[in-house]
């Protein structure tokens, strides 16, 4: 299956600092990317679809100013978590969809980040 | 709205089977999929379904009828291994990918 790779794996910063986490398709060109977060024993959140080109479109609830995304090429898309908090600490999971395999989205590995 | 159940949580038996169902009401229905989470990592596909029928991989089948709105995921032979969350996520008519909460699906020996 395609690959996705997302960097860095788990990140620790201070608060009131921003991170900047990559998730790259490495074998195919991703129009859409998807970014979702998930909290400790629950299930995966929708954060924000990410479209090569244009802006995000963010899910009801996410601050689009805290959470900035931009997705330059097809390959690449990051989030930006600005001025993070502890309550921002979470399992960041970002997927890339492959329109010529059903549309299927894959995986990247996840990053885990800890704000202190 | 959209709208997918499955059960919370199951229990199963090392070696024996374990069905997984899960019911969608979505606006269009473009394929459902099935994945597996362990916990602390990101999912893994299992599957893929657009039409009726049963599609077998290896221990796992996954089963879609889509005039029922209804799939399940079959697990053969349980491992230990095979204990993680099972979500099944449908795409609609825009090709969203709309998620169900996940299986917890616990293996005893």
């Amino acid at each position: 299956g395609a690959v996705v790779s997302q960097h860095p794996s788990w990140v620790i910063c201070k608060s009131g600092t921003s991170v900047k986490i990559e998730c790259r398709s490495l074998d195919f060109q991703a129009t859409t990317m998807f970014w979702y977060r998930q909290f400790p024993k629950q299930s995966l959140m929708l954060m924000a679809t990410s479209n090569e080109g244009s802006k995000a479109t963010y899910e009801q609830g996410v601050e689009k100013d805290k959470f900035l995304i931009n997705h330059a090429s097809l390959t690449l898309s990051t989030l930006t978590v600005t001025s993070a908090h502890p309550e921002d600490s979470s399992f960041y999971i970002c997927s890339a969809r492959d329109e010529t395999n059903h549309n299927e989205q894959f995986f990247g590995p996840g990053t885990r980040l800890t704000v202190l | 709205g959209q709208n997918i159940d499955q059960p919370t949580e199951m229990t199963a038996t090392e070696g024996a089977i374990v069905q997984i169902n899960c019911t969608y009401q979505t606006s269009g229905f473009n394929g459902l999929f099935w994945y597996q989470q362990h916990a602390g990592e990101a999912p893994t596909f299992l599957s893929y379904n657009v039409l009726d029928g049963l599609e077998e991989k290896g221990r796992f089948s996954s089963f879609l009828s889509r005039s029922k709105g209804y799939s399940y995921l079959l697990l053969k032979e349980l491992q230990m291994k095979d204990s993680a969350s099972y979500l099944c996520a449908v795409t609609d008519s825009n090709y969203q990918l709309i998620w169900g909460a996940g299986t917890k699906l616990i293996i005893k020996p």
